[in-house]
C-alpha cells in the first residue's frame, strides 16, 4: 500500500491557461473522489468515480473542469482558462467499495495558483 | 444530511487530554460518525469512526452517548505534533464526504 500520490504537488500558472493534475490512487481501490480546498475552508466536493464511470459532478464543478478516469486505474481533472478563484489546494481521495462510505484515502494534494 | 457543530479552535498544552466535541442534532439512525485529521499542507486522514457507545483505536477515543445527538473525540497525552484540524462527519450523502471548518486545535509546549 504505497497511497494516493498526485502530480504535481505545486502548480504556478498565468490566468488564461490550461492546467492539469494527475492522482493516482491505491492500486485496489475502485472509487476516486476529487475535493478542493480554500485557505480556512474544508474540502469541497467536486466529483467521483467508481472505475471509469463518473457517478456524480458538484455544481461547483464549472464546464471549464473535467475530470477523466481512463481504465479505472488513474485520474485527471484539467481545468481549461484559469482564472484566479480557482487558486485552492485539490485534493484526491479512494476507497474500496469494501470499506466505509466514511474512510477514504486522500493524497497530498495539488498546490494551484493562478496569477 | 446531518448538520454537525464544532468549536472553531482550541488551545491545549503537550501532555494533556483533549476533548473535541461536536454536536449533530440531527442524526439519522444509520449514520456513522467520523474524524478526519488534517495536518498543514496534508491531505486529511481519517482517525476514527463508531456509531455508539465507545470506540477506542491506537490514535484516539470517540465516545458517543445513548441518544447520539453529540460525540466526543478524546486525544490522550497530546503533543505538538497533534497540531491539526480535526473534521467531525455524520452520515454521507449520495457516497461523497461533507466537510464542515473543523476544529483548529493548537498544541502549546
Amino acid at each position: 500500500d504505497t497511497g494516493v500520490s498526485q502530480n504535481p504537488r505545486h502548480k504556478i500558472t498565468k490566468r488564461g491557461q490550461n492546467v492539469t493534475f494527475r492522482c493516482d490512487p491505491i492500486s485496489e481501490h475502485n472509487r476516486l473522489y476529487w475535493y478542493r480546498q480554500t485557505l480556512g475552508q474544508g474540502p469541497e466536493f467536486l466529483t467521483y468515480f467508481q472505475n471509469e464511470a463518473q457517478l456524480e459532478k458538484s455544481r461547483l464543478l464549472s464546464d471549464r473542469f473535467s475530470a477523466e478516469r481512463p481504465k479505472g486505474s488513474f485520474s485527471t481533472l484539467e481545468i481549461q482558462r484559469t482564472e484566479q478563484g480557482d487558486s485552492a489546494m485539490y485534493l484526491c481521495a479512494s476507497r474500496s467499495s469494501g470499506r466505509a462510505y466514511n474512510e477514504q484515502f486522500f493524497g497530498p494534494g495539488t498546490r494551484l495558483t493562478v496569477l | 444530511l446531518a448538520k454537525t457543530t464544532q468549536p472553531i479552535s482550541m488551545d491545549s498544552y503537550e501532555g494533556q487530554e483533549v476533548n473535541i466535541t461536536c454536536s449533530h442534532n440531527n442524526i439519522a439512525t444509520n449514520d456513522y460518525i467520523t474524524w478526519y485529521q488534517q495536518f498543514p499542507s496534508q491531505g486529511p486522514r481519517f482517525i476514527i469512526q463508531g456509531y455508539k457507545t465507545k470506540v477506542t483505536n491506537e490514535v484516539a477515543s470517540l465516545f458517543i452517548p445513548a441518544d447520539r445527538k453529540s460525540s466526543t473525540l478524546s486525544l490522550p497525552r497530546v503533543s505538538l505534533s497533534d497540531t491539526a484540524v480535526y473534521y467531525c462527519l455524520v452520515g454521507e450523502r449520495d457516497d461523497k464526504i461533507i466537510f464542515g471548518k473543523g476544529t483548529r486545535l493548537h498544541i502549546l509546549p
